[in-house]
């Protein structure tokens, strides 16, 4: 069935560290990979997103990788602010079906000051 | 912020009544996607409308409908609600050239009792 899973539920780091969030994904067919950031009572705001045709893309202080080989996603943050604390989705697109998104359950990222 | 809203924020029903939610799409954007969030999940996919018309649609029954109306603002109805309909209601609007460019409201929180 469609998924997009993540490897772990919750992820605590100091601030100022990097933090690493994993996504897993189940079919090889995506087109486009997205990451949220959805805080408390908002919606999923986007961060980055990365073509199925690529393997690395940067932003301010985040970065995607994708491996297809073993369909891992990964978002890091650098230098983890707690303005950072949120849940973290992974999204992808299918383009042939309409373009809706299939997110996974998400990981929520605490920061310690 | 992205340009979309949603009413209400939340809302209290009981089980068997109907329910309306409001999307305003971002200027610009004729594509509107509802998603469905439950607790403590990502969301998910409940159908998309382009056009006025549903241009895709997620595993809901059909007593999850929706509108679109000619300004791209949309409607989602819910009857005979059930218990596990309870979750937050989310909103996206994109261009259909791009889905990968969906902007979301802060969603309707809905509790069916």
């Amino acid at each position: 069935g469609e998924s997009v899973g993540l490897h772990l539920p919750t992820l605590s780091v100091q601030e100022g560290d990097n933090s690493i969030i994993n996504c897993a994904y189940s079919n090889s067919a995506s087109d486009y990979f997205i990451w949220y950031k959805q805080e408390s009572g908002k919606g999923p705001q986007f961060i980055i997103d990365i073509r199925s045709n690529m393997d690395k893309r940067q932003g301010q202080r985040v970065t995607v990788l994708l491996n297809k080989t073993v369909k891992h996603l990964s978002l890091q943050i650098a230098a983890t602010q707690p303005g950072d604390s949120a849940v973290y989705f992974c999204a992808e697109i299918h383009y042939n079906q309409g373009g809706k998104l299939i997110f996974g359950q998400g990981t929520e990222l605490s920061v310690k000051p | 912020e992205t340009g979309v809203t949603q009413s209400p924020t939340h809302l209290i029903k009981t089980r068997g009544q109907q329910v309306t939610l409001r999307c305003s799409s971002q200027s610009g954007h004729n594509t509107v996607s509802w998603y469905q969030q439950a607790l403590g999940q990502g969301p998910q996919f409940i159908f998309q409308y382009y056009r006025e018309e549903e241009n895709g649609r997620g595993n809901f029954p059909p007593r999850f409908s929706g509108l679109q109306f000619p300004n791209y603002s949309s409607e989602l109805n819910v009857n005979a609600l059930e218990l596990d309909d309870s979750a937050l209601y989310l909103c996206a609007s994109s261009l259909a050239v791009a889905p990968e460019t969906q902007y979301f409201g802060p969603g309707t929180r809905l509790l069916v009792l």
